[in-house]
């Protein structure tokens, strides 16, 4: 059984678009996080949201609102797609605050 | 500016041979964590080490940190084609994570 999964693991879409990407852990964690993977491999965390809470936000324009319908889901969503926005995104959680984490596959977003 | 910062950026070398990467930070910290991705797949969390440890073992992996130079090591021995991965250092400091970019280790048989 997986233990973060995410979907769709691949995403191609145009500019302005609006766009979804869905994200499961079934391992009971109470803390859930996205990141986003740049060309280069840098990996800069977005979210965390700790037992259904936002705990931090990074900077990310609010063109990304993450939503987190129950302590084991936490979904990205992202409005207005821009072409800066093409990189990986992962999902991940732990028991505790950012030790530990287990990460999804990712998902390849490409704005064309 | 980027919390961690691995080096070197690239590594090659044969299986059977020892790997070392180096992590360097700004701020104090909590503690250090060290993940690997292979290619294409997300990250997979290696070992921990806490600000007021100086070593850690685990199977192959060594990773020391030195609190005073800010910087941490993480030592591969025998290392094996499946080792082949790019190399992640985590900080947190204080609810700050911050993720370097990364060693690319590649190991030849």
């Amino acid at each position: 059984d997986t233990a973060v999964s995410q979907t769709p693991k691949y995403l191609v879409t145009q500019m302005g678009n609006d766009k979804s990407i869905k994200c499961e852990q079934n391992l009971g964690h109470d803390t859930m996080y996205w990141y986003k993977q740049d060309s280069k491999k840098f990996l800069k965390i977005m979210f965390s949201y700790n037992n259904k809470e936002l705990i931090i936000n990074e900077t990310v324009p609010n063109r990304f609102s993450p939503k987190s319908p129950d302590k084991a889901h936490l979904n990205l969503h992202i409005n207005s797609l821009e072409l800066g926005d093409s990189a990986v995104y992962f999902c991940a959680s732990s028991q505790v605050e950012f030790l530990e984490q287990y990460f999804g596959p990712g998902t390849r977003l490409t704005v064309t | 500016s980027q919390q961690g910062e691995e080096d070197p950026q690239a590594l090659s070398i044969q299986e059977g041979e020892n790997a070392t990467m180096n992590c360097s930070y700004k701020t104090s910290i909590n503690n250090l964590q060290w993940y690997r991705q292979n290619s294409g797949r997300g990250l997979v969390h290696l070992i921990l080490i806490r600000s007021n440890e100086r070593e850690k073992h685990s199977g192959r992996l060594r990773v020391t940190l030195d609190t005073s130079k800010k910087s941490s090591s993480l030592l591969i021995t025998a290392s094996r084609a499946a080792d082949t991965a790019s190399y992640f250092c985590a900080t947190d400091s204080w609810g700050k994570l911050q993720f370097g970019a990364g060693t690319q280790v590649v190991v030849t048989p």
